[in-house]
This record gives C-alpha cells, structure tokens and sequence, in this order.
C-alpha cells in the first residue's frame, strides 16, 4: 500500500530563511501531488499540485519540486515570515478504492 | 461562495452513545469525503460520497458510516462510541472527487468521547 513520509515533524527556521520540507513516497507512481497547509484547529488548505511532467511549480513564495525518480516532492517557502508558521501535508491522488492520502505533515515555526 | 460547513464545531460524548456529524460543501461540489484526524494517525481516510452514493471507503469498521443528500449535504454517524474515536473529524468537497480537483476542507468536528 501507498507510503507518505515527511522529512520530520517538526522545523525551526529563522524568519527570512528558506524552509525546505520533504515529502517521500513508496509503493506508487502518482500522477500529481498536492501540498496543503493546516493551522492549529482548522481544516487543510490547499497550496500547490504538481504534475509528474512537471519538474517545478512556483506560487509566490512557495516554490515545489517532483521527481518521479527518486519518489519525492521538495517544498519552499522562501523569505519566510512568522505567518507561515503551521503545519504542511503531501497528499498523493486516490488510489483504487481509496481517497487522498496524506503523509504525517511538518509543523513548521518561523522564528522572528 | 461559501466554504464547508461542519456542525457541531465541539461535541462531548460517552462511551456507548452515538452522534452524528454534519457537512454542507461548497455550493456546486457534489464529492464529499470524511477524514478523521488523530496526532498519532494523521489524516485518515474514512469515505467519499458522490451523487448520494458511496464511491470509496477507507479501513474502519463498520461503526462509521455516511450518507449523502440529495442537496450534497452529507452527515456521518459514528455509534457505539469508544475513547479512540476521539478526533478532528474533517468533512472535504471537491467538484467531482477522484480527480486532480483539490479537496477543500472544512474547520472539522471535535469529538470528545469520555
């Protein structure tokens, strides 16, 4: 079965600093992948999707990254500020018979 | 347009009883899915519902279960309440599910089981 795993749990950075979050998958070649962002007591928002001929998609400040190769999606935030502070999850398509899969996320703390 | 809607925002119930949970989508969305969420499980899937009928359903037991309305409208049921069924519940729409249509989220239900 589809495996998510997220670079860790937890990530401290400096504002200003570029935060870079992982996002590893097994057992699957997706077509896409989806990054949201969910604050504390709130339901995800969706960010960013990414197509596997895609090799990078920019919003802003965000900047992902899909490489089929190695099964793994990069994340950027670059020139962080304290409200980006929250927590980021990877989400991989359905699969047969189930819906979006979510990996664990990242809390991300954007320190002034 | 308005977002999703989930009512109760919090819940308190005790072990054995039932409850049941609602989620209006955004108008014009027809898929709605169901996620519980725990800190030491995540986001899980638990179903997806599509023009009143269910289209995929996650590994929980038969305790939880859903329906969808004609308007879209979608409530899920959880009976036989235990301690572990304590979770964000997060109702999600998209336009058609099972695509590459983003999920939008609503705040979710917090259910206290004691």
């Amino acid at each position: 079965s589809q495996k998510i795993e997220q670079n860790s749990e937890a990530l401290n950075i400096q504002e200003g600093k570029t935060a870079t979050l992982t996002c590893n998958y097994t057992n699957y070649s997706p077509a896409y992948l989806q990054w949201y962002r969910q604050d504390p007591g709130r339901g995800p928002v969706f960010l960013l999707l990414i197509r596997e001929n895609e090799k990078e998609k920019r919003k802003e400040r965000l900047k992902v990254t899909f490489d089929t190769t190695l099964k793994q999606s990069l994340f950027h935030i670059t020139a962080s500020q304290p409200a980006d502070s929250a927590t980021y999850l990877c989400a991989l398509p359905p699969d047969y018979g189930q819906n979006f899969v979510f990996g664990p996320g990242t809390r991300l703390s954007v320190l002034p | 347009k308005a977002g999703v809607t989930q009512t109760p925002r919090y819940l308190i119930k005790t072990r054995g009883q039932q409850v049941t949970l609602s989620c209006s989508p955004i108008s014009g969305h027809r898929s709605v899915s169901w996620y519980q969420q725990t800190p030491g499980q995540g986001l899980q899937f638990l179903f997806e519902y599509f023009s009143e009928t269910q289209r995929n359903k996650g590994n929980f037991p038969g305790r939880f279960s859903g329906r969808q309305f004609s308007n879209s409208r979608s409530e899920m049921n959880v009976s036989t309440l235990e301690l572990g069924d304590s979770a964000l519940y997060l109702c999600a729409s998209s336009l058609e599910g099972g695509s590459n249509s983003p999920l939008h989220f609503g705040n979710g239900t917090r259910l206290t089981v004691t």
